[in-house]
């Protein structure tokens, strides 16, 4: 399977603390990217970051990837009951065009 | 940004019958399309990628004659889950690229998601 690996599966923070999921893939890649599905809903891009590049922030996000580890994690600082979602990596092959998701981390955020 | 609508975005059919879901990229002609599928609590796995002017290209395990798909126009692809059971109840959810954005190396890798639809089968 192209599918990726997520942990933690679930994630239980208080509210102002910070929130770190990780992912693992098997292939080479263009770029990663994360994105956030609220219950039932569809998905919202959160960040992109290229196979040359090391970190990315945007807002409270901050992602970094390791291509010689193939893994990749988000950090979500400062986290809001709002951030309440589950997250998800995915990773776009060098080999393919196409996008294979993660497992997933679902994020609760307790006020 | 680009913006991707589905319809219907909930259906209830019966066990046998046919459903057909449709895809439009609302502000950007689309060459190529996904769609993808997830079962409660669990990730999206891919099931074709749509070209459009061409035949679909399904991932291992999908049965393309169980999930039709059309790509009949640059903004627009259809997938007819035929002789639905049960056990294709599920989220459906497709996606886009916008080749407009293939000038932008920050952009032109992402991928616009509808909202998903939401597929029950009794």
């Amino acid at each position: 399977s192209q599918q990726g690996e997520e942990d933690p599966q679930a994630l239980s923070i208080q509210e102002g603390e910070n929130a770190t999921m990780n992912c693992s893939y098997k292939t080479s890649i263009n770029n990663l990217q994360w994105y956030r599905q609220n219950s039932g809903r569809g998905l919202v891009h959160l960040i992109l970051i290229r196979s040359n590049e090391r970190e990315k922030h945007s807002g409270r996000l901050r992602v970094t990837l390791d291509t010689s580890k193939k893994s990749s994690s988000l950090l979500i600082t400062a986290s809001r009951a709002a951030d309440t979602a589950s997250y998800f990596c995915a990773t776009d092959p060098s080999t393919r065009n196409q996008f294979y998701f993660g497992t997933g981390t679902s994020l609760t955020v307790i006020p | 940004g680009a913006v991707v609508s589905q319809h219907p975005s909930w259906v209830i059919c019966k066990s046998g019958t046919s459903v057909k879901i449709e895809c439009r990229s609302l502000d950007f002609q689309a060459t190529t399309m996904f769609w993808y599928r997830q079962f409660p609590k669990q990730s999206l796995m891919l099931m074709a990628t749509s070209n459009e002017g061409s035949k679909a290209t399904y991932e291992q395990g999908v049965e393309k004659d169980k999930f039709l798909i059309n790509h009949a126009s640059l903004t627009l692809s259809t997938l007819t889950v035929t002789s639905a059971h049960p056990e294709d109840s599920s989220f459906y959810i497709c996606s886009a690229r916008d080749p407009g954005l293939a000038g932008n190396l920050l952009r032109f890798n992402e991928q616009y998601f509808g909202p998903g639809t939401r597929l029950t089968v009794t």
